[in-house]
């Protein structure tokens, strides 16, 4: 199985902030890399997939980049509505993976 | 609006089979990847597997031997059983959309999510 990992496993910041959440597969997943955002008790809602594609709907803060085995998510502008656990996701072969999860909080 | 909807029993006893069904409103059944994802407690996201709606299933190995899917496309549902579960099983399970494009599967709809705990 590739094995994805996150860092940094939590993170504080503030509103406004940039902030960037990196993803390191085991071995290379080229451009098989799907970013998601979760809030407790919510359905996991995806903001980009294949490395760079924002998802329709997702605001333009959100960006995504990388190749081969390490990846960024970038979020330009923090906004209150911002504040969840991010997860990326492995689809280049089966079994799918994901990362352990970066949870962002308030500062 | 797609919406997809878990829904089975919160409680299952170890040893016994585990049934969950997901129902889709607002679009077809067809032409995607039904999947389920579940997140034991403190846990990742582990994806169980996939059915195409035509059938064809994608499991992952290490539950393979125990997982079986299905698809009724005249219901817009589609289902998971897991046997012989163990305290181990107990997390919240997830159902969602995959949709391909230029061989990428990603999943943009999921539904909320339904704890399911094994315990006797």
């Amino acid at each position: 199985d590739i094995q994805m990992t996150q860092s940094p496993s939590s993170l504080s910041a503030s509103v406004g902030d940039r902030v960037t959440i990196t993803c390191r597969a085991s071995q290379s997943v080229t451009k098989y890399l799907n970013w998601y955002q979760h809030k407790a008790g919510k359905a996991p809602k995806l903001l980009i997939y294949a490395v760079s594609n924002l998802q329709s709907g997702v605001p333009s803060r959100f960006s995504g980049s990388g190749s081969g085995t390490d990846f960024t998510l970038t979020i330009s502008s923090l906004q209150l509505e911002d504040f969840a656990t991010y997860y990326c996701q492995q689809i280049y072969s089966t079994p799918y993976t994901f990362g352990q999860g970066t949870k962002l909080e308030i500062k | 609006q797609v919406q997809l909807q878990e829904s089975g029993p919160g409680l299952v006893k170890p040893s016994e089979t585990l049934s969950l069904t997901c129902t889709v409103s607002g679009d077809s059944i067809n032409g995607y990847y039904w999947t389920w994802i579940r997140q034991p407690p403190g846990k990742a996201l582990e994806w169980i597997g996939y059915i195409y709606y035509g059938g064809g299933t994608n499991y992952n190995p290490s539950l393979r031997s125990r997982v079986t899917m299905s698809v009724d496309t005249s219901k817009n549902q589609f289902s998971l059983k897991l046997n012989s579960v163990a305290a181990a099983d107990t997390a919240v399970y997830y159902c969602a959309r995959g949709k391909e494009m230029s061989r990428v599967i990603y999943f943009d709809y999921w539904g909320q999510g339904t704890l399911v705990t094994v315990s006797s």
